[in-house]
């Protein structure tokens, strides 16, 4: 299993202002991504993040509001850009280490709170 | 659309008693399924399961698939209140690894 650190763990924003959360594994990971969990909902996936070129967007989700980076195999970025109250969501960054047999491992999470 | 269905929604148990949560799933290029815990933010991996019939067993959980029907249990015995949480069934439908989640079974274990 890949051991994933993500930060910050939980923050509280205000409205139109921008929060980056950081994501890193311990180990090289063939894929990352990037999922959200509004209050009382399932798991979204926003996008996957590509190394060394722009990430591939789900449906809904665009690069102005949520710009991702992934410089390098073991890091990413998500960027939560002029926040609302209804970006107020855990942010999950998610890897896995092989193929699409391998199973998908989750990092620590991120609480938002946009007033 | 792919789809993923759980149930029951949540759930109110005794300390000792067996539980079965479901999940149904319609997708159009199924390559597993995957169950999930969360306790608190970062759902911990159960089990992912690839073939019918075989169940995977890790101590008091059990997870079976059936892919004729399109659904697999998750069985928990002998419950314990560390196992109150949200109870998540997910799908790999092979598009580049992503994965569909179900809505959750909230599961509470009371003494």
């Amino acid at each position: 299993s890949a051991v994933i650190s993500q930060k910050p763990s939980r923050d509280i924003c205000q409205r139109g202002t921008s929060l980056t959360i950081q994501c890193q594994v311990d180990s090289q990971v063939t894929m990352m991504f990037w999922y959200r969990q509004q209050p009382g909902q399932s798991l979204t996936l926003i996008a996957t993040a590509n190394q060394g070129s722009e990430a591939t967007y789900e449906s809904g989700f665009v690069i102005d509001k949520f710009p991702i980076s992934r410089p390098n195999l073991t890091f990413s970025t998500l960027t939560v850009s002029n926040m609302s109250p209804e970006d107020s969501s855990i942010y999950l960054c998610s890897a896995i280490r092989g193929g699409a047999s391998e199973k998908l491992f989750f990092g620590s999470g991120t609480q938002l709170s946009v007033l | 659309e792919d789809k993923v269905v759980q149930s029951p929604l949540s759930l109110v148990v005794h300390e000792g008693d067996t539980v079965t949560l479901n999940c149904s799933y319609e997708v159009t290029n199924f390559r597993s399924l995957l169950w999930y815990k969360q306790e608190k933010k970062a759902p911990t991996f159960l089990f992912m399961l690839t073939s019918s019939g075989i169940e995977k067993k890790s101590g008091r959980l059990s997870s079976i698939l059936d892919k004729k029907e399109l659904f697999s249990i998750l069985n928990i015995t002998a419950t314990q209140t560390g196992d109150s949480a949200i109870y998540l069934c997910a799908v790999n439908t092979g598009t580049a690894s992503k994965l569909t989640f179900g809505t959750g079974t909230r599961l509470q274990v009371t003494l």
